[in-house]
């Protein structure tokens, strides 16, 4: 069946670094979003992306899909203590309705 | 506007019980989506409702089960209950069936003991 990996699984990082999470998924998607959950929370949604090589920002996120539409990327320019959370994809394949979520990254952000 | 709201918020039961957990979408979302996740790994999908119809249904046993109503909302089964359906049962629920981001409730955490 169609998976859906993330990688790091862990990130710690300094305030105001850089951080980019990685999605891969088994199959081709037809389609990816972005969610953020932060501890004891439930998932928020992000963004969504549609096209081949499709590039959105939100702020300090830039997200991407892959030209094989097999990946996808989120990065955050400068992290806050805000942004701590775990980052999950999920992808959703042609013909099918439901979404796979990733493993997750889980982003830690030390002041 | 009121979000999507899930009751209860928190269940105890014991191994072989019945269980049934409730779905309330924003208003005006037909799609609704149930979602398992346990503790430190993503949310597993379940089961998908539009328009009142199954639309998706997840690797999980026949003890599984879900129905949407006319108002939309819904109501997540589980019948004979494991140690290992203990978890957070999260709802989602979206405007339209595929390409539309979902909003989640807060969830029921379910313990079985």
């Amino acid at each position: 069946g169609q998976q859906v990996m993330q990688i790091p699984q862990y990130q710690h990082v300094q305030e105001g670094e850089d951080f980019t999470t990685y999605c891969n998924s088994s199959t081709t998607l037809s389609n990816i979003q972005w969610y953020k959950q932060r501890p004891g929370g439930h998932p928020v949604f992000l963004i969504q992306l549609v096209k081949s090589g499709e590039v959105k920002k939100q702020k300090r996120l830039t997200f991407q899909f892959g030209e094989a539409k097999k990946n996808s990327s989120l990065h955050i320019t400068a992290t806050q203590t805000t942004d701590v959370g775990t980052y999950f994809c999920a992808g959703r394949s042609s013909g099918t309705y439901k979404y796979i979520f990733g493993t997750g990254t889980r982003l830690k952000v030390l002041a | 506007d009121a979000g999507v709201t899930q009751s209860p918020t928190h269940l105890i039961k014991t191994r072989g019980q019945h269980v049934t957990l409730r779905c309330s979408p924003i208003s005006g979302h037909k799609s609704v989506s149930w979602y398992q996740q346990v503790l430190g790994q993503g949310p597993q999908f379940i089961f998908q409702y539009y328009e009142k119809e199954e639309r998706g249904r997840g690797n999980f046993p026949d003890r599984f089960s879900a129905r949407q109503f006319p108002n939309y909302s819904s109501e997540l089964n589980v019948n004979a209950l494991l140690l290992g359906d203990s978890a957070l049962y999260l709802c989602a629920s979206s405007a339209y069936d595929t390409n539309y981001g979902y909003t989640f409730g807060s969830g029921t955490r379910l313990t079985v003991v």
